[in-house]
């Protein structure tokens, strides 16, 4: 299994530049997470989603879209990057099966906007 | 609301010296509680859940519902130790989503 994979790993973007970020998982998870890592801030939720073909506000959404129409697939995007989104973008996930719910994270993504 | 506090941003031990990271919590109902721990540039990963009453790399932690607290505890630090450690919280109620503290960079010198 390979857990909870990211794409990209790294991405520099210019501000007003849009991209999308992928998380995967072959877990058969139903639960997804998209967070965002900030020095001194912790990770904080942006999206998530409890099934297929269904997505929910987290802590800090504004400023992102998230779509998740395959159970496998979650994916996160930025429709007009800002500075203020430069971050580590973490995904997680959990399910049925997982002890406690506990959440399985992905390596990461490091975003970085100009 | 709930919510998770590290009071210590920072954490520097000697090996062989114990180490504690302090976590508090507000949640008036039954929360699971979690320590990750996230090596240098790594993504996090599961340390010890409260429910299990483990020790994992040397590493405990217990529940105190009355001074809600899941403080966690090594009595001999080691170099390896040093990374990233987050409490954090979540409830079946509220879809499993974790709630972080700010976190605690541990340091452990020689």
């Amino acid at each position: 299994n390979a857990g909870v994979t990211q794409t990209p790993k790294f991405r520099v973007l210019k501000t007003g530049q849009s991209m999308t970020l992928l998380c995967a998982q072959d877990m058969n998870h139903e639960y997804m997470y998209w967070y965002r890592q900030d020095p001194g801030m912790g990770l904080r939720l942006i999206h998530y989603s409890v099934g297929e073909g269904t997505t929910a506000k987290g802590e800090v959404p504004d400023g992102y879209n998230v779509s998740r129409l395959k159970k496998q697939n979650f994916l996160l995007g930025l429709e007009s990057a800002a500075p203020s989104q430069t971050s580590v973008y973490f995904c997680a996930s959990t399910g049925q099966g997982v002890p406690t719910y506990e959440q399985y994270f992905g390596p990461g993504t490091r975003l970085t906007v100009t | 609301a709930q919510r998770v506090t590290q009071p210590e941003k920072l954490l520097s031990v000697f090996k062989g010296a114990p180490v504690e990271l302090k976590c508090n919590y507000s949640y008036s109902g039954s929360p699971e509680l979690f320590w990750y721990v996230q090596y240098s540039r790594q993504r996090l990963q599961l340390l010890l859940r409260h429910i299990s009453r483990e020790s994992i790399k040397g590493f405990t932690a217990d529940l105190n519902k009355g001074e809600t607290s899941f403080h966690l505890k090594k009595p001999f630090a080691q170099e390896e130790d040093s990374a990233m450690y987050y409490c954090a919280l979540s409830r079946r109620s509220n879809d499993y989503k974790l709630s972080f503290g700010a976190g605690t960079t541990v340091t452990v010198r020689a």
